[in-house]
């Protein structure tokens, strides 16, 4: 049961570098969620899907791109990355209703210096 | 706006002893519940979720009841093992904004032989 699965699980970048965060989910769920969690802190959503070609900010999505081309897959970009985006990254997935679950990746550990 | 506030941690108990997390929250419409489990280095995991007033929900040893008359969502559970050393994640969910998850900032449970 592969369920959410993200790569890297760990990155250092450069600042100024750019890079992909991928994600993918075999439970066939329209919804699709991008976090981060900085040391200590709760969770902030930066963006977030309801379907293949729809998507939208969340609290914190400054520095950050996605794309959601198919069911399956949710790439976060970073660009020209800063310090402040160390942080690790959960992707997350779920069926539409707000009583579902919604199912995490492991997280990417990324930290940029 | 929505919110989620936890009980701050870190929590550090023997093992066998009763643990209250509390968790209280503030909504414009009628959320559904959560709290999730972090592990070290792991991502997060859904413990228990409860969907509208006086729900209780449980596993593992652990409970929580959903109450709408004092907007909380308190986590117990009457005898903790070492194994439950966790961060635990009080979170809500409201039809309204997209399924979406509020979280709290997270409470770190400690639990020693």
């Amino acid at each position: 049961n592969a369920g959410v699965t993200q790569t890297p699980k760990f990155r250092i970048l450069k600042i100024g570098q750019s890079m992909t965060l991928q994600c993918t989910q075999d439970m066939n769920h329209n919804y699709m969620y991008w976090y981060r969690q900085d040391p200590g802190m709760g969770l902030k959503l930066i963006y977030y899907s309801v379907g293949a070609g729809i998507t939208d900010k969340g609290e914190v999505p400054n520095g950050y791109n996605v794309s959601r081309s198919t069911t399956e897959d949710f790439p976060l970009r970073l660009e020209l990355a800063a310090p402040s985006q160390t942080s690790v990254y959960f992707c997350a997935s779920s069926y539409p209703g707000a009583g579902n679950t919604i199912y995490f990746g492991e997280g990417s550990w990324l930290t940029v210096v | 706006g929505d919110s989620v506030t936890q009980m701050e941690g870190p929590v550090t108990l023997s093992e066998e002893a009763f643990l209250t997390i509390n968790c209280t929250y503030t909504a414009t419409g009628y959320p559904s519940l959560f709290w999730y489990v972090q592990y070290p280095g792991e991502g997060l995991q859904l413990l228990l979720k409860a969907t509208k007033a006086d729900d209780k929900g449980s596993n593992k040893g652990f409970e929580a009841t959903y109450r709408k008359e004092t907007t909380s969502f308190h986590l117990e559970k009457g005898s903790v093992q070492v194994s439950d050393s966790a961060v635990y994640f009080c979170a809500l969910s409201l039809e309204t904004s997209g399924s979406r998850l509020t979280f709290g900032e997270g409470t770190q449970l400690t639990v020693n032989p």
